[in-house]
């Protein structure tokens, strides 16, 4: 298994509501990642696992939060989003030597 | 501060020719190099890694090539084709794994039959 699964693929919530994007990988990766990207722009970093500890957190607002349970599972958890906050958020993993993997990403709108 | 740069920002050819995707970056410290390729509203498929102590890696239809010394970084896509019509990105790593990607702003392809 060679790839980062993400879920859901698209996502319409609320300004009041409470979701979560789900990502997983079973590469053995110890490094995980969110990106979020909005539209003709390069990604932009939000937060770093490392093996399952958060090792760095680009000033994101409180109303993303991550968690990572397991070594091949990391969750965001949404709340109170901003409709400034859609955008395609992506996953990706990493291990030393052999690059990053990018899973397909989840299409967020905040209505 | 690291700054990457990816020239053009965007190119349209006619499908069979040879083109060439430059990167490049000011701080010559890297780990890894990696090009991607997104297409519109999709995820980030990795195209080529190359890690510091290489100069080049090829795939298929795919060439890149690194140049500490200059901080350059090109990608030669050979007889191009539609189906190549993306926007290809340039991605740097400072250390091993848990630190994060630099992006460069991308070169948008599009290549007409």
């Amino acid at each position: 298994d060679t790839e980062v699964t993400q879920t859901p693929k698209h996502l319409v919530m609320g300004m009041t509501n409470k979701k979560s994007l789900k990502c997983e990988q079973h590469m053995g990766h110890r490094a995980m990642y969110w990106y979020k990207q909005k539209a003709k722009k390069p990604p932009e970093l939000m937060f770093v696992y490392s093996y399952e500890k958060l090792s760095i957190n680009e000033s994101v607002p409180s109303r993303f939060s991550p968690e990572c349970p397991n070594s091949s599972l990391l969750n965001l958890h949404l709340h109170a989003l901003q409709p400034e906050d859609s955008a395609l958020y992506l996953c990706a993993s990493s291990q030393t030597g052999l690059g990053y993997t990018f899973g397909s990403g989840t299409r967020l709108t905040v209505v | 501060k690291q700054e990457v740069t990816q020239i053009p920002a965007a190119l349209s050819v006619p499908e069979g020719e040879n083109l060439v995707l430059n990167c490049s970056f000011t701080d010559s410290a890297i780990y890894n190099l990696q090009w991607f390729r997104q297409d519109p509203g999709k995820g980030l498929t990795s195209l080529l890694l190359i890690q510091s102590s290489q100069r080049e890696q090829t795939s298929g239809r795919l060439n890149a090539s690194l140049d500490k010394s200059s901080g350059r970084s090109t990608l030669y896509i050979a007889a191009s084709q539609p189906g190549d019509s993306a926007t290809y990105l340039c991605a740097l790593s400072y250390n091993q794994a848990g630190t994060a990607l630099i992006f460069g702003k991308g070169t948008t392809l599009s290549v007409s039959s």
